[in-house]
């Protein structure tokens, strides 16, 4: 069994500065992927970055970058230069990379950009 | 606009009806997943097909069924409906997985269907 933990349920952070968002997790599996996703007050689910488990270097794409600390099972998330349209609930979420991809998700953090 | 659209987007209707929510995947993607989410239980996987064929089961109850037709569109049928019912339901899509080799695809997700049972 698969268990995401995201033990910040809400955030702060100045516009322009850097943020980090925790998540932590739990598998069996050998092989697997890391995934955050963006959730803004519109409802959709949009992706933001992928990290294997097998991934040598930290995934980044422009402004996000994933810091994976395999020994410690975590996988935070951390927001360069923060922007007010940055303000969403954040979800990590994890699935195996053998089998049929039954995604987990964590609870959410809310992430609230101050100008 | 992650290319999965889906159908309608807000439904309202009454307990013990029956709704049908529609589900258009990415070109290209075989694979479909549909999600629960509401302010209690979270973000809760109901249930993947591969490619027209139930691939991965998750917290899907007996009154809700799914199918994916040949033209790889989904629908998530939900019956006997119940106040505890109304939440977000969204379709994912990816290119894979057909569970036979290591994946890396990323689920993208449409934009959800807001469901209210009153």
């Amino acid at each position: 069994a698969q268990k995401i933990t995201q033990t910040q349920p809400g955030m702060f952070v100045q516009e322009k500065e850097a943020v980090t968002l925790d998540c932590t997790y739990d598998t069996s599996d050998q092989s697997y992927g890391l995934f955050w996703y963006k959730q803004p007050s519109s409802g959709e689910m949009i992706f933001l970055i992928y990290q294997g488990s097998y991934d040598e270097q930290n995934a980044t794409e422009g402004r996000y970058s994933l810091n994976f600390q395999k020994a410690r099972k975590s996988a935070n998330l951390v927001i360069s230069a923060s922007q007010l349209g940055d303000s969403a609930m954040y979800f990590c979420a994890m699935t195996p990379l053998w089998g049929y991809q039954k995604v987990t998700f964590g609870t959410g953090t809310k992430l609230q950009v101050i100008p | 606009d992650s290319g999965v659209t889906q159908t309608p987007k807000h439904l309202i209707t009454a307990t013990g009806q029956r709704v049908t929510l529609r589900c258009s995947p990415r070109s290209g993607d075989l694979s479909v997943y549909w999600y629960q989410q509401s302010l209690d239980q979270g973000l809760q996987f109901l249930i993947q097909y591969y490619n027209g064929e139930e691939r991965a089961k998750g917290n899907i109850l007996e009154r809700f069924s799914a199918q994916q037709f040949p033209d790889l569109h989904s629908e998530l049928n939900l019956s006997s409906l119940e106040l505890g019912d109304s939440a977000l339901y969204f379709c994912a899509s990816s290119a894979v997985t057909s569970g036979e080799a290591p994946s890396t695809d990323t689920q993208y997700f449409g934009p959800g269907t807001r469901l209210t049972v009153l």
